[in-house]
């Protein structure tokens, strides 16, 4: 089955720490991205990498950071310099159809 | 720069009725794409729609229909014989081409009740 994996689904930090996402995708896509969702809101975008050593700062990248080591992976660190973490995280990848953009489950951070 | 506007936070519906979600955008690219997405209260966004900016015929998919009216810059999606499960946040979005890289907008949202 083809998909996005994100885990994991619920993740519980203390402030001052650095945490990382994991983002997988089998779907053989070039792009991936990086959303975060706050509470009754749309999607904002962190950071997205259209091929593999290759990424570009979104909307609200201060305080994340991104690697694209591999094709199937794009992994988000939120490091203790952003200020509000706790939020829903999505991560999507892109096809070469409409360039539609398939979402995971989603990680749910919340920092203490 | 791009933006999606949807000015409708709500919205409720009665099962089996027609409801239609609203969706303006903003662009002066000639070629775009506008999308829909669902959100149920699991998280997960899923993919229900799509208007290339050239097609000359509105979007369907099964019960999902996209209503684009291009002089108004106008995407609003409607859903025929609103079923239970379709209570989610619906967000429009537009693909915007900066720099050689595609990237979806996204508007606001609107949360859809379908009552029974």
């Amino acid at each position: 089955d083809g998909g996005i994996t994100q885990s994991p689904k619920y993740l519980f930090r203390k402030e001052g720490q650095n945490v990382t996402l994991s983002c997988e995708q089998n779907l053989n896509h070039d792009a991936m991205y990086w959303y975060r969702q706050d509470p009754g809101q749309g999607l904002r975008l962190i950071y997205y990498s259209q091929i593999v050593n290759d990424f570009q700062k979104g909307d609200i990248a201060e305080g994340y950071s991104v690697s694209r080591e591999k094709k199937e992976s794009f992994p988000l660190t939120v490091t203790s310099a952003q200020k509000n973490p706790t939020a829903f995280y999505l991560c999507a990848s892109s096809g070469d159809r409409f360039y539609e953009q398939y979402f995971g489950p989603g990680t749910r951070l919340t920092v203490t | 720069a791009q933006k999606i506007t949807q000015t409708q936070p709500g919205m409720f519906v009665q099962e089996k009725e027609a409801v239609t979600l609203d969706c303006t955008y903003d662009t002066s690219d000639q070629s775009y794409g506008l999308f829909w997405y669902k959100q149920p209260s699991s998280g997960e966004m899923i993919f229900l729609i799509y208007q290339g900016s050239y097609d000359e015929q509105n979007a369907t998919e099964g019960r999902y229909s996209l209503n684009f009216q291009k002089a108004r810059k106008s995407a609003n999606l409607v859903i025929s014989a609103s079923q239970l499960g379709d209570s989610a946040m619906y967000f429009c979005a537009m693909r915007e081409r900066t720099g050689g890289y595609n990237k979806l907008i996204f508007g606001a949202g609107t949360r859809l009740a379908v009552h029974p």
